[in-house]
């Protein structure tokens, strides 16, 4: 049973294009969201993450958009950069019942590729 | 000044071997993860210790057995090695457990011959 569907599994888009990629969740208790970075060869990096009392987060060209009563969120790459290339997983977690041990549940993760 | 570094970074050894993994943390944080990446990139947690006491344990078999010496460090010891082991091992630490952010290690790629 996957938690956290995630979408879509690769992504191409231009240089100065958007990415999005999406996240459904089933789990109504889940209450922190992260976005992680994964570079070939490298630990996943914690990129933005959003709590459900708000609907929409920004970091520099990095944006998190969140639907609570759709139990969904997305990403939001702008202006796309070959640098951004990477694969990118949505989480979620029930971080504020101790017992749950911040316990990450990823998404299957997206491979974006940025053409010059 | 690697935040969290895991060693090695590579192993390659046979079905039915015992090996391990560590992993150490310069962050000061009090709780370390393992998670598990298969070949199709999915991630999923293994372990977590929080001051040393084990308070995630996710239906891993007990050929895997995690051990914290102290709150910087946090081992995984993998007896009698199956082709299905074969994926790449992270290590993670937080401050917390309470939402707190993860950081990873550069990951152990383990392939079983």
């Amino acid at each position: 049973q996957q938690q956290v569907k995630q979408s879509p599994q690769s992504l191409i888009v231009q240089k100065g294009g958007i990415s999005i990629i999406n996240c459904a969740y089933e789990n109504t208790a889940f209450d922190y969201f992260p976005w992680y970075q994964q570079f070939p060869g490298k630990g996943p990096a914690l990129l933005i993450a959003i709590r459900p009392d708000v609907s929409e987060k920004k970091e520099g060209r990095f944006t998190i958009s969140f639907n609570k009563s759709a139990k969904q969120f997305s990403l939001h790459i702008m202006d796309s950069q070959p640098g951004d290339s990477a694969t990118y997983f949505c989480a979620a977690s029930k971080g504020m019942i101790k017992a749950a041990g911040n316990k990450l549940t990823f998404g299957g993760g997206t491979r974006v590729l940025v053409k010059p | 000044d690697t935040a969290v570094s895991q060693t090695p970074k590579y192993l390659v050894t046979q079905m039915g071997n015992d090996k391990s993994i560590k992993c150490e943390q310069n962050l000061g944080h009090d709780t370390m993860y393992w998670y598990k990446q298969d070949s199709k990139k999915f991630l999923k947690i293994m372990f977590s210790y929080n001051n040393k006491e084990l308070i995630i344990n996710e239906t891993v078999p007990n050929r895997f057995s995690p051990k914290s010496p102290d709150k910087a460090h946090l081992n995984l010891h993998i007896n009698s090695l199956e082709l299905g082991d074969s994926a790449v091992y992270f290590c993670a630490s937080s401050q917390g457990v309470n939402n707190q952010p993860q950081h990873f290690g550069d990951g152990t790629r383990l392939s079983i011959l």
